[in-house]
């Protein structure tokens, strides 16, 4: 079984400032991560994926993420928030393989950003 | 066109009517998806198809069927519709473990 956990469903951050959702993970098998992003009135946009390849993960619009399998986290971060970064992000998890790919999403992190 | 397409987007019915929502997508790929999202829990998946011939359960499944038309078509039905599956909807698409495809949404309120 997989589950994710996001730590903070509500951040706030100062426009200029670093953005950083935390996501620790559960897994029995090697996981397969990733980062949605969900805009008012809007689906799921996905932001980054890990798929083991590189641990550091570059996705759209600045953000990265850094699977680390010491600590079971793949936080999402940016080092300066914009005023349209403000939406909600979800991160998930699947198994790494073709028939275990079911996505298995968690509550979610609403960021708003102060001007 | 979108990728994936759900309709309606919005939709409100009573109690007890039986409701569809349709998805369609231009991807080409094998497996769909049905969520359904609801504040502070995130989304949760009801129903999941790798193939026309293959449909299998969710986490969260009851109440609720599906049909696969085709390989682009995947179809929610509520049998009956009650408040607690006020909620909003979407359909995925995907062709392996490396991420989806998502659809814009169906807001379903039952009143």
């Amino acid at each position: 079984a997989q589950s994710v956990t996001q730590l903070g469903s509500h951040v706030s951050v100062s426009e200029g400032a670093l953005v950083l959702l935390r996501c620790n993970y559960s897994s029995s098998v090697p996981p397969y991560l990733f980062w949605y992003v969900q805009y008012p009135n809007q689906g799921l946009q996905l932001l980054l994926k890990y798929t083991s390849a590189a641990t550091l993960v570059k996705g759209i619009n600045g953000f990265e993420a850094e699977f680390k399998k010491s600590e079971t986290s793949f936080h999402l971060t940016k080092p300066s928030a914009h005023m349209s970064d403000a939406a909600e992000y979800f991160c998930a998890v699947s198994g790494a393989w073709v028939g275990n790919e079911k996505l298995t999403f968690g509550t979610g992190t609403r960021l708003t950003i102060i001007p | 066109d979108a990728d994936v397409t759900q309709t309606p987007r919005n939709r409100i019915t009573k109690t007890g009517k039986r409701i569809m929502l349709e998805c369609s997508q231009t991807k080409g790929h094998d497996r769909m998806y049905w969520y359904r999202q609801d504040p502070g829990l995130g989304l949760r998946l009801i129903y999941y198809s790798f193939d026309v011939k293959d449909i299998n359960k969710g986490e969260i499944s009851d109440g609720y069927s599906v049909s696969r038309q085709a390989q682009a078509k995947f179809s929610l039905s509520l049998e009956s519709a009650i408040p607690n599956q006020t909620a909003l909807y979407f359909c995925a698409t995907g062709d392996g473990p490396y991420g989806y495809t998502f659809g814009s949404g169906t807001r379903l309120t039952v009143v």
